[in-house]
């Protein structure tokens, strides 16, 4: 199936806030709820985020936020930290495959 | 606390085999479904395969279907992804992740296992 579609790079300075964009169809990101996001730090295993478009799990930082518009889902970092650098992925449930789930192609944050 | 522990990578020829295994820990294994997905070098998550709870259903990217066989054992609490007639591009870091079907997303992550694919 195809990869949902994420920036390959974001950067910000520290303090500020950036959005990292993920763009689906109908028959994923758009037709359902079920947009996650995940964290990896180099060398390490992805953490879930958000889930559900904007719900954090307990223990993310309320810095970390969900959205979605039609068939394009956002994640927004806001008061940006060094720790935060790291790729970022979305995912979506889709109807198009067998495997219930999509990822998008990963995001590269830098903090300046 | 929720732990997954993958193992059984490591360097294998074309064509050759390879079985990993993902011991899971801290939940009730035999009430969820598992992934495994793959990241090659420098590259983005690939789901890969997914088994239902009770290991009656499963399913596969269509890059390793009939390669690959995803299977269980829920006494062991263990969950393994058999690999066969590898190919280079199979080349990965292999996850196996907890799927959590209130969020149909997974949840939780093992730290990986890397399987190397050369001659």
């Amino acid at each position: 199936q195809s990869a949902l579609t994420q920036p390959a790079s974001v950067s910000g300075s520290p303090g500020q806030s950036i959005t990292i964009s993920c763009t689906g169809t109908s028959s994923d990101v758009g037709g359902y709820n079920y947009v996650s996001w995940y964290q990896q730090h180099p060398g390490k295993a992805p953490k879930l985020m958000i889930y559900d478009v904007s719900n954090r799990p307990s223990g993310v930082s309320n810095r970390f936020s969900g959205s979605k518009s039609g068939n394009t889902a956002s994640l927004t970092i806001s008061g940006l930290q060094a720790e935060d650098e790291a790729d970022y992925y979305c995912s979506s449930y889709t109807s198009s495959s067998t495997l219930e789930g999509v990822f998008g192609g990963g995001t590269k944050l830098t903090v300046l | 606390e929720v732990q997954l522990v993958e193992s059984g990578g490591g360097l294998v020829q074309p064509g050759g085999s390879l079985r990993l295994s993902c011991a899971a820990s801290g939940f009730t294994f035999s009430s969820y479904w598992m992934h495994w997905v793959r990241q090659a070098p420098g590259k983005g998550l690939v789901w890969v395969s997914r088994i239902n709870s009770d290991g009656s259903s499963t399913s596969y990217a269509d890059s390793v279907k009939g390669r690959f066989t995803i299977s269980r054992d829920n006494a062991k609490n263990t969950l393994y992804l058999q690999m066969n007639s590898l190919r280079a591009e199979d080349t990965a870091v292999y996850y196996c992740a907890r799927l959590n079907v209130d969020i149909v997303a997974p949840d939780y992550w093992g730290q990986g296992t890397l399987v190397t694919v050369s001659s």
